[in-house]
C-alpha cells in the first residue's frame, strides 16, 4: 500500500508556542489529505480536510485560526498548532486518499504542551 | 448525526481462541465500512474494507461482515495470537468523500 509519513513523530513544547507537523505522501500524489486528533483512550476525531491548492475544510468545533492547515503541494500537507496550550496535547494523525476509497494513515505525531 | 459504537471496549482472551468484535452505527446510509488496527502510539493499519453493497470481506484469519440495514458489523478473528494484541477500530464513511467516522475501539489482549 501507499506510504504516508509524518514529522516529527513526537514534540514537546512550551505553552504559547506554535508547532508545525508535516504529513507527506511518499510514493503517490494526494489531492486530499485529512487531519485527525486522538486523545488518550479515545477514538480518532476528524479535524479538517486538507485540499491541495485551496482552503482546508474544518469540522464543526475546530478553530481554523488555531489549527492552520496548508496543502501547498500534492505530496505535503502541514498542520500548525498556533499558541499551543496543554489542552492541545494529543496524538495527531494524518491520512491521504487512495484508490478504491482507501485511506492511508501516517504514523502519528505525539504533541505534549507543557 | 452518525455515531459509531464498539463493544466491548476491552477484551482479554487466551491464545488460540476465536473472537468477535462488534461495531454498530446509527445511520444505515453508509458508503463503506472499514476495520483498522492501531498499535500503541502508532498510526492505523487498514485490515478490511467493506463496500455498502457487500456482506463480508475476508483476509487470512480475519473476516468482517456488514449488515447495513441493522447498522452492524462484526470482525471475526480466528485462532488468535499474541501478535493480534492491539486496538481495533471500526469506521464508516458516509459518502465517497473519504471522510471517516470512527468508533472508540476495542482494546484486545491475547494472552500467551
Amino acid at each position: 500500500g501507499a506510504v504516508v509519513s509524518q514529522h516529527p513523530s513526537w514534540v514537546i513544547c512550551k505553552s504559547g508556542t506554535s508547532v508545525k507537523i508535516e504529513c507527506r505522501s511518499l510514493d503517490f500524489q494526494a489531492t486530499t489529505m485529512f487531519w485527525y486528533r486522538q486523545f488518550p483512550k479515545q477514538s480518532l476525531m476528524l479535524m479538517a480536510t486538507s485540499n491541495e491548492g485551496s482552503k482546508a475544510t474544518y469540522e464543526q468545533g475546530v478553530e481554523k485560526d488555531k489549527f492552520l492547515i496548508n496543502h501547498a503541494s500534492l505530496t505535503l500537507s502541514t498542520l500548525t498548532v498556533t499558541s499551543a496550550h496543554p489542552e492541545d496535547s494529543s496524538f495527531y494523525i494524518c491520512s491521504s486518499e487512495g484508490q478504491g476509497n482507501e485511506q492511508f494513515f501516517g504514523p502519528g505525531t505525539r504533541l505534549t504542551v507543557l | 448525526k452518525q455515531e459509531v459504537t464498539q463493544i466491548p471496549a476491552a477484551l482479554s482472551v487466551p491464545e488460540g481462541e476465536n473472537l468477535v468484535l462488534n461495531c454498530s452505527f446509527t445511520d444505515s446510509a453508509i458508503y463503506n465500512l472499514q476495520w483498522f488496527r492501531q498499535d500503541p502510539g502508532k498510526g492505523l493499519t487498514s485490515l478490511l474494507l467493506i463496500q455498502s453493497s457487500q456482506r463480508e470481506q475476508t483476509s487470512g484469519r480475519l473476516n468482517a461482515s456488514l449488515d447495513k440495514s441493522s447498522g452492524r458489523s462484526t470482525l471475526y478473528i480466528a485462532a488468535s495470537q499474541p501478535g493480534d494484541s492491539a486496538t481495533y477500530l471500526c469506521a464508516v464513511s458516509p459518502d465517497s468523500s473519504y471522510k471517516l467516522i470512527f468508533g472508540s475501539g476495542t482494546r484486545l489482549l491475547v494472552r500467551p
